[in-house]
């Protein structure tokens, strides 16, 4: 069964840093593109960022350019979401989605920025 | 960046009724439109990819057309599963990758 699952989310202050994992299984990881994809509470989708299966292509919204970084590691089949100098606005449940078919979608993290 | 427009915001529907779901995107994005579906406290669901294909497991009930700028899924007799908000999708220009802004189809 395809599975991918969110942790590291939680309540951060404005300015702070959260690190968000996504563990994939069921499927040959290293063969698939990734993303992250957010959605502020009571909002739509908003893609946050993507990562090719060799990580030799990475793009951001620019809502996060220079404030979030992606990366993965084949060895746990896991891709990384890092968030510094967070903000309020981001706000929201992020999920990781495999391909930009985004064909399947982890339950998602709740990060909540607040002081 | 493509920017993609769903009408209506809100659809109130009874089941059995057929639903159809507009999203207009801001330039041609060829047929590389995706639909999804998601219900409340739930990720959302991959419903028809590349504009009129089903992803795996989805009913027949689902379907899409469209291509160029207009797009619609149509529910064609609607279960009490299917109230959810559903989202259009775009990977033909990118970055970013889009989405309309949702419409939510609500029991009547």
């Amino acid at each position: 069964e395809v599975q991918l699952v969110e942790s590291g989310g939680g309540l951060v202050q404005p300015g702070g840093s959260l690190r968000l994992s996504c563990a994939a299984s069921g499927f040959t990881f290293s063969s698939y593109s990734m993303n992250w994809v957010r959605q502020a509470p009571g909002k739509g989708l908003e893609w946050v960022s993507y990562i090719s299966s060799t990580s030799s292509a990475i793009y951001y919204a620019d809502s996060v350019k220079g404030r979030f970084t992606i990366s993965r590691d084949k060895a746990t089949n896991t891709v990384y979401l890092q968030m510094n100098s967070l903000r309020a606005e981001d706000t929201a449940v992020y999920y990781c989605a495999r391909q930009i078919y985004f064909d399947c979608w982890g339950q998602g993290t709740l990060v909540t920025v607040s002081s | 960046e493509i920017v993609l427009t769903q009408s209506p915001a809100t659809l109130s529907l009874s089941p059995g009724e057929r639903a159809t779901l507009s999203c207009r995107a801001s330039q041609s994005i060829s047929n590389s439109l995706a639909w999804f579906q998601q219900k409340p406290g739930q990720a959302p669901r991959l419903l028809i990819y590349d504009a009129s294909n089903r992803a795996t497991g989805i009913p027949a009930r689902f379907s899409g057309s469209g291509s160029g700028t207009d797009f619609t899924l149509t529910i064609s007799s609607l279960e009490p599963e299917d109230f959810a908000v559903y989202y259009c999708q775009q990977r033909s220009s990118w970055p970013p990758l889009t989405f309309g802004g949702g419409t939510k189809v609500e029991i009547k």
